[in-house]
């Protein structure tokens, strides 16, 4: 089985400051790693994933996330965040050898203030 | 543009109803999930279906059932509705044996049981 830990139930900063997301998972068999955003009154969408090679890996909108695989964790950054990466992110894995049921964190709410 | 459609984006049931939630998905996906989410437990999965007629429990199926008649339609059922299924659910589809792709999302529906 599978568990995803997200410390940060909430995580407010500063326009223009960077944050960072703290993810760790445990799990027996590898897996895929993936950060999950979801806005105000909406359903989740992904922002990145991690599959294999390069352990940074990167969104469009400015987001980054490194796979650490000593330490299992997945922590998502971003140098400088916008009044509109307020959200909710979660953090997933599922297993690389089949299915595709997701496990996920409970969550860190950002937001982000003027 | 692909869409999961959830039938209902708000709903206020009574205690003891038997509540259908509705989801449908225009993706031609296999496989289809009903998750749970509440504050500070994130998702959490009831049941989902690798194909139609198909289903299998997730980490919360108490008090729940679904329903597969058609690929693009999965029903999520309350038996008798309870203030404890008070939350937010979330329905999801993906596309079968590819745990690496992404999975999308509907928009969610509150249920407030009273």
């Amino acid at each position: 089985a599978q568990s995803v830990t997200q410390l940060d139930s909430q995580v407010p900063v500063f326009e223009e400051a960077p944050v960072e997301l703290r993810c760790n998972y445990s799990s027996s068999v590898s897996v895929y790693l993936f950060w999950y955003v979801q806005y105000p009154n909406q359903g989740l969408q992904l922002l990145l994933k991690y599959l294999s090679g390069s352990t940074l890996v990167e969104s469009i909108n400015g987001f980054e996330a490194e796979f650490n695989k000593s330490q299992t964790s997945f922590h998502l950054r971003k140098p400088s965040v916008h009044i509109s990466d307020t959200a909710e992110y979660f953090c997933a894995v599922t297993r690389t050898g089949g299915g595709n049921k997701l496990t996920f964190g409970t969550g860190t709410q950002l937001k982000v203030e003027l | 543009d692909v869409k999961v459609t959830q039938s209902s984006r708000y709903l206020v049931k009574r205690t003891g109803e038997k509540v259908f939630l509705e989801c449908v998905q225009d993706m031609d996906h296999e496989n289809m999930f009903w998750y749970r989410q509440d504050p500070g437990l994130g998702l959490r999965l009831i049941y989902f279906s690798y194909d139609v007629k198909m289903k299998e429990k997730g980490d919360i199926p108490e008090g729940y059932s679904v329903s597969r008649e058609k690929k693009e339609r999965f029903s999520l059922i309350l038996e008798s509705a309870s203030t404890n299924q008070t939350s937010m659910y979330l329905c999801a589809s993906h596309v079968s044996g590819t745990p690496n792709t992404e999975a999308f999302f509907g928009q969610g529906t509150r249920l407030t049981v009273v």
